[in-house]
């Protein structure tokens, strides 16, 4: 089975910057997803990262260690739009490639 | 447009009516797979399939059906949907080759 941990909640503030982890245990491992979800509506897709290190995209950077099985997405200069729930998944090899997701984090961004 | 879409977007049941929630893709993806999402426990998967005619359990299959007939088709069944079933469903596609997931807008599913 797999196991995908990140927090439940963390608040920030507008113009600040965040990281939200996400630490995983699963065999097989392929690639890790980062999703932003506004509440009631689909998730959208920020990253996948395959290989250890970071890849930047704007505001949004993701980092993975598959050695730790650990990841972050670094989200900087925060506005009040971030305010969203962002899911960790993860893909094993030898399969469908569907992501597994964690359970997610819920980012509240105050003035 | 290149989309994923979820029919209908609004469900209010009864429990034991059987019904069925369509998702449909227009980019010729081979993947598709259904998510439920409730709250405190993420997006859990509840069937997927591979190609036409090829459908697998995810983590949650009980009390669902699937069926794939066609590529671009992917409809999901409760034969006779039961108050746990309460949930937001979304669907899902990809193609061969490429790791980003399409989601549909989602269906808000209640049993009464």
């Amino acid at each position: 089975g797999q196991n995908i941990d990140q927090p439940t909640e963390m608040t920030a503030t507008e113009g600040a910057i965040v990281q939200i982890n996400c630490t995983y245990q699963t065999s097989g491992f392929n690639g890790l997803f980062w999703y932003q979800q506004h509440a009631g509506e689909a998730p959208t897709f920020l990253s996948y990262n395959v290989l250890d290190g970071l890849e930047e995209k704007g505001r949004f950077s993701s980092f993975l260690s598959r050695s730790k099985g650990y990841s972050y997405l670094l989200l900087k200069e925060l506005q009040m739009k971030d305010s969203a729930s962002y899911l960790c998944a993860v893909t094993i090899s030898g399969g469908s490639y569907i992501p597994t997701f964690g359970r997610g984090t819920s980012l509240i961004v105050h003035p | 447009e290149a989309q994923v879409t979820q029919n209908p977007r609004y469900l209010i049941t009864v429990t034991g009516k059987k019904l069925t929630v369509t998702c449909s893709q227009n980019m010729n993806h081979e993947y598709m797979s259904w998510y439920r999402q409730d709250p405190g426990l993420g997006l859990r998967q509840i069937y997927y399939s591979m190609n036409v005619e090829v459908t697998d359990k995810g983590d949650v299959p009980e009390g669902y059906k699937v069926s794939r007939k066609e590529k671009r088709n992917f409809p999901l069944i409760l034969e006779s949907p039961s108050p746990n079933q309460t949930s937001l469903y979304f669907c899902a596609s990809r193609g061969t080759g490429e790791y980003e997931q399409y989601f549909g807008p989602g269906t808000r599913l209640t049993v009464t």
